[in-house]
């Protein structure tokens, strides 16, 4: 168990819809990243926060956005979904931002139907 | 942007051999290479990692190797087990200055299977 918790562990939506996913880092984490894992794209990085603030952004599209609380947990927003957006959604964390290990949650996963 | 990318995708010895995985990176402000493991329905989970001013890191069974005028960097498990089987995922990223911009870019991973 890496200390990060994610919710919910399985989501099963229509395409058009809207989804939230949750993340909660390990106790002292600053960093919360968002990652999303398929068969055709591999692992990609999409976003980071470091202590509320946004600080680095990959391939995340733009019906997609994320935010990071006060209490340091994040939720990763996905609208209009697709059938392309089902996937794996890795939230990790790490102490601080640079180069410190990332921690990753268990995940969630995603099916659009 | 940076593009890493992993040969082989998969990989299979028998147990007690060594096993190699190798990557490449086309970003020369690349400067942090982690490599993770990730069980069937597992979350990733970091095996070693190697930063630009070092050459070669060791952590008993294994260990990284990094060229970074070649920009290329390998995985090399020693001893085999079994229990080593998963698939394994290099990743690269740059830090800024601050150190707090932090972007990894992973290859397309290794699926390494090792018979008993």
């Amino acid at each position: 168990d890496s200390g990060v918790t994610q919710t919910p562990k399985h989501l099963i939506t229509a395409t058009g819809q809207r989804v939230t996913l949750r993340c909660s880092p390990r106790s002292g984490d600053l960093s919360v990243y968002w990652y999303q894992q398929s068969l055709d794209q591999g692992l990609q990085f999409l976003i980071q926060y470091y202590n509320g603030e946004e600080r680095a952004k990959g391939n995340i599209l733009e019906r997609f956005s994320a935010q990071q609380f006060p209490d340091l947990h994040s939720e990763l927003n996905l609208s209009s979904l697709e059938l392309g957006d089902s996937a794996l959604y890795f939230c990790a964390s790490s102490l601080g931002g640079g180069g410190d290990e990332q921690f990753f949650g268990p995940g969630t996963r995603l099916t659009v139907l | 942007g940076e593009n890493v990318e992993q040969h082989p995708s998969t990989l299979s010895v028998q147990e007690g051999d060594s096993a190699v995985i190798k990557c490449t990176y086309s970003d020369s402000a690349s400067n942090y290479f982690p490599w993770y493991k990730q069980e069937l329905g597992k979350r990733p989970q970091l095996i070693i990692d190697i930063r630009s001013n070092v050459g070669e890191k060791k952590d008993q069974r294994i260990a990284v190797t990094l060229n970074k005028t070649a920009k290329h960097f390998s995985l090399h498990i020693t001893e085999t087990q079994p229990e080593d089987s998963a698939v394994y995922f290099c990743a690269a990223s740059p830090l800024n200055s601050g150190g707090s911009n932090y972007k990894l870019t992973f290859g397309k991973g290794t699926l390494l299977t090792v018979n008993p």
